[in-house]
């Protein structure tokens, strides 16, 4: 049973424009959420991460909000550009981080110029 | 970029051959994880590690092996490959609790014939 759920394979969007990726979870015990970017023949690389106590967590172009009620994030992404065409990966964790990481299946963004 | 490297970066086997990957890391973490990432199926945890010859298993942890003699290293032993084995592996690190930020390595391409 798939307990991270990143439902649309791929996003493609134009350089300046908003990119907004999705994650569903179904375990109401998470409380810790992160993204991942990766590149192709890299490791994953962390990008940004929210605790359950929050609804919004900002780093720059990057923000991501959850919704608890809907047990659901989004990776918003102002402006976007081509640097950011990438796997995106949606991971979460529970007891404050305490457990293991579960990730969702990656969603391919292209950032076309 | 966090320290970690992995050995080899690239390999191809036979099935039924002993495979070992290594996982070096120069940040001194407590955690290390190995994951295998799939089309399809994300990132998937075989095994973890919490220190120095305490290692436990993640959701596919069948047909492999794990060890950790040092704080730096860790080895992923696929005892007699098999095709389904063919993946991308990545290591990851974490300095604290096994939901805190992790870092990947560059990953380590494994073909088995």
């Amino acid at each position: 049973d798939q307990q991270v759920k990143q439902n649309s394979p791929s996003l493609s969007v134009q350089e300046g424009r908003i990119s907004i990726l999705n994650c569903d979870y179904t375990n109401s015990m998470f409380d810790y959420f992160l993204w991942y970017k990766k590149y192709p023949a890299e490791g994953p690389t962390f990008l940004i991460s929210i605790s359950s106590i929050k609804d919004k967590n900002e780093d720059g172009r990057f923000t991501v909000f959850l919704n608890k009620s809907a047990k659901h994030l989004s990776l918003h992404i102002v402006p976007s550009q081509p640097g950011d065409s990438a796997v995106y990966f949606c991971a979460a964790s529970s007891q404050g981080g305490s457990e293991k990481l579960v990730f969702g299946k990656g969603m391919k963004l292209t950032v076309n110029p | 970029d966090a320290g970690i490297t992995q050995s080899p970066r690239h390999k191809v086997t036979e099935t039924g051959t002993p495979v070992t990957l290594r996982c070096h890391q120069t940040e001194n973490h407590r955690y290390m994880y190995w994951y295998r990432q799939d089309p399809g199926h994300g990132l998937r945890l075989i095994h973890y590690s919490y220190g120095v010859k305490d290692t436990d298993k993640g959701e596919v942890s069948d047909g492999y092996s794990v060890s950790r003699s040092k704080t730096e290293d860790f080895l992923l032993t696929l005892e007699s490959a098999t095709s389904s084995q063919t993946s991308v592996y990545f290591c990851a690190i974490s300095r604290g609790l096994m939901g805190d930020t992790q870092y990947f390595g560059p990953g380590t391409r494994l073909t088995v014939l």
